[in-house]
């Protein structure tokens, strides 16, 4: 069964960069996936940060497009997200996931724990 | 602001049915995007409970369905049980952000 297994710094000052990765365990990397990042703020709702394919293919919310990039490794099955710039409206739970897709996307399947991200000074 | 919109909260007893509305326009919902069902509980990572507009994964129960019609769909849940309080969102893609939205989130709260 896939897993999805994510890291990074939990803790940021503001204009520090926010740089996250999440691998895949015991699953197909590649194949009719994407990998995606969501966030969720205090006490807001889910916001859709980007999504990357393992052919490199990527696509971005538009409101965050300025500062926001990912890659992937497909050698290492792990997929990152870099977030420049950050301020307090960046605090927030991160969660990578996997995107599943056949004849339509199936939505996201797959979801890692969660990293919690605070920007403060 | 959502460019799905869900009602912030919906309530029901214990056995009682309830339905979860997801309102999108024609560059989402309306064009043909498939939509899909989450349901988070606190602290917990959201979990996929509908896929492509009424489709349940394995071990989802049968008490939750979900339809889309027009810009909108909807999430029903039958026979209401106390574990079922959580939140839920509906998400779809926009043609015109090229990017995929969530609803703002319905909480249930199971009386």
């Amino acid at each position: 069964q896939v897993q999805l297994q994510q890291w990074g710094a939990g803790l940021l000052k503001p204009s520090e960069t926010l740089s996250l990765t999440c691998t895949v365990h015991d699953g197909s990397f590649s194949g009719h996936h994407y990998w995606t990042w969501i966030r969720k703020s205090p006490g807001r709702g889910l916001e859709w940060v980007g999504e990357i394919h393992d052919g490199g293919r990527s696509l971005y919310n538009p409101s965050l497009k300025s500062r926001v990039s990912m890659s992937a490794d497909t050698s290492q099955s792990h997929f990152s997200l870099t977030l420049t710039s950050v301020t307090a409206a960046d605090t927030a739970v991160y969660y990578c996931a996997r995107i599943s897709y056949g004849d339509y996307f199936y939505g996201m399947d797959v979801w890692g724990p969660g990293t919690s991200v605070t920007v403060s000074s | 602001q959502s460019v799905l919109t869900q009602p912030p909260s919906v309530s029901g007893a214990p056995g009682q049915r309830v339905t979860i509305s997801c309102v999108g326009s024609r560059s989402n919902i309306g064009a043909g995007y498939e939509v899909h069902w989450y349901q988070q509980f606190q602290d917990e990572a959201p979990k996929r409970l509908i896929y492509g507009s009424s489709n349940r994964p394995s071990g989802v129960p049968d008490r939750f369905s979900a339809s889309k019609s027009g810009t909108s769909a909807s999430l029903d849940i039958a026979g209401l049980q106390a574990e079922d309080g959580a939140v839920y969102y509906c998400q779809s893609f926009d043609s015109s952000l090229s990017a995929w939205l969530f609803g703002g989130g319905t909480r249930l709260t199971v009386l």
